[in-house]
Formats: C-alpha cells, sequence, structure tokens
C-alpha cells in the first residue's frame, strides 16, 4: 500500500514570504502522479499543482512549484509571495496512472499573517 | 460550466439509521469518485464509478456502497450509521476515459454528515 506522509501539521509564513511544505510518499511503483490540493475553510478542495513521476522537470504554477526529489521519495510544494488568500490546509496526494483513487496525506495547515 | 454538486450540504441522523448523499458531476464528466474525510483518518477513497459500475473501491466495510446512474450522477450510500461514521463527504468527478496525469478530479463542495 502507498502512504504519503507530511510531517509538518501547520506551518506559518508572513505575507510576501516564501514557504515550503514537505511530503514524502512510500511506493514500489516507478510511475505515479503527485498533487498538491488546496482546502480552504469552505473546504472545497483545489487542485494546486500535480507532477509525473516520470518527468525529472518540477512543475510550476504561477507562485506554486514542487521539488521533486523520485529517489528520496520527496515532493514539497514552494509558494512564493505568499499571499492571505493562500491560508488552507494542503494535502499532498498520489495516484497511479489509471487509476483515481487519490491517497491523500493527513494535510498541513497554512496560516498566512499580515 | 457549473461545478460538481453535492446534496444535501447538512446532514444529522442517528445511530442505526440510514443515509443516502447524491452527487451530480460537472456535465461530460463520466466518474465519480467519492472519499471521506474525518480529523482523525484524514481523506480516504470510498469508491469510484465509470458507467454505471464500480471501478475501485476502498477499504470500508460493506455498510457503505454507491451506484451510478445513466446521466453520471452518483449516489453513496450508507446503512446502519455509526457515530464513526460522521464526517465530510466529498464527491470528485473527473472527464475522461484513462486516467493519465491531466486529468484532474474536480472536488465538489462535501456533504457534512453527523450523527448522533
Amino acid at each position: 500500500a502507498q502512504t504519503v506522509t507530511q510531517s509538518q501539521p501547520e506551518m506559518s509564513v508572513q505575507e510576501a514570504e516564501t514557504v515550503t511544505l514537505s511530503c514524502t510518499y512510500d511506493t514500489s511503483e516507478s510511475d505515479y502522479y503527485l498533487f498538491w490540493y488546496k482546502q480552504p475553510p469552505s473546504r472545497q478542495m483545489i487542485l494546486v499543482i500535480r507532477q509525473e513521476a516520470y518527468k525529472q522537470q518540477n512543475a510550476t504554477e504561477n507562485r506554486f512549484s514542487v521539488n521533486f526529489q523520485k529517489a528520496a521519495k520527496s515532493f514539497s510544494l514552494k509558494i512564493s509571495d505568499s499571499q492571505l488568500g493562500d491560508a488552507a490546509m494542503y494535502f499532498c496526494a498520489y495516484r497511479l496512472p489509471f487509476e483515481y483513487a487519490l491517497n491523500f496525506g493527513k494535510g498541513t495547515s497554512l496560516l498566512v499573517t499580515p | 460550466k457549473a461545478g460538481v454538486t453535492q446534496t444535501p450540504r447538512y446532514l444529522i441522523k442517528t445511530r442505526g439509521q440510514q443515509v443516502t448523499l447524491s452527487c451530480s458531476p460537472i456535465s461530460g464528466h463520466r466518474s465519480v469518485s467519492w472519499y471521506q474525510q474525518t480529523p482523525g483518518q484524514g481523506l480516504q477513497f470510498l469508491f469510484e464509478y465509470f458507467s454505471e459500475t464500480q471501478r475501485n473501491k476502498g477499504n470500508f466495510p460493506g455498510r457503505f456502497s454507491g451506484r451510478q446512474f445513466s446521466n453520471s450522477r452518483s449516489e453513496m450510500n450508507v446503512s446502519t450509521l455509526e457515530l464513526g461514521d460522521s464526517a465530510l463527504y466529498l464527491c470528485a468527478s473527473s472527464p475522461s476515459l484513462a486516467g493519465g496525469p491531466r486529468e484532474t478530479q474536480y472536488f465538489g463542495p462535501g456533504t457534512r454528515l453527523l450523527v448522533l
């Protein structure tokens, strides 16, 4: 079974600063997909960024980027120029190709202070 | 396009009762997945339906069941409710067949179930 671990239950960052959220996973598969989802207080899960394991290049989406280290099974999320609207729970998730079951980590609660 | 809708948004039931939750996917989406979110266990996959067939199932007891209709709308049912079934139930829909990396799962706002 694949497991996803987020070791930081809570993180805090000041507005305009940069923060990195950690995620590690355990799998014996060589091909898989990794995701970061954001869940604001409204509880609506929103996809932030995704990474295919076969791609060496780290994914970026505007202020969000990942540091994907396949050998170390690490997938961290960097948020640059943090904004108040970034405050939310962030979940790291893993999925196998051709399947739809997402395995989620326990989440990291991000607080953004003015 | 309208997003994923879930009804009802809030529900209160008592132990032993059964409950049915509904999910309407984004128009054109054919895959619907269900997740349970609790403070203790986090987000856990329940099951996934495509073309009225269950393709994947998580590790939940048989009290949890689901179905999908020909219009892709899905329902999940929990029978003989237990206190531990109190959770946020999230539904997600996906557009295509292959489950490839670019295929995003779009989540609904969830149904919050409280079992007393």
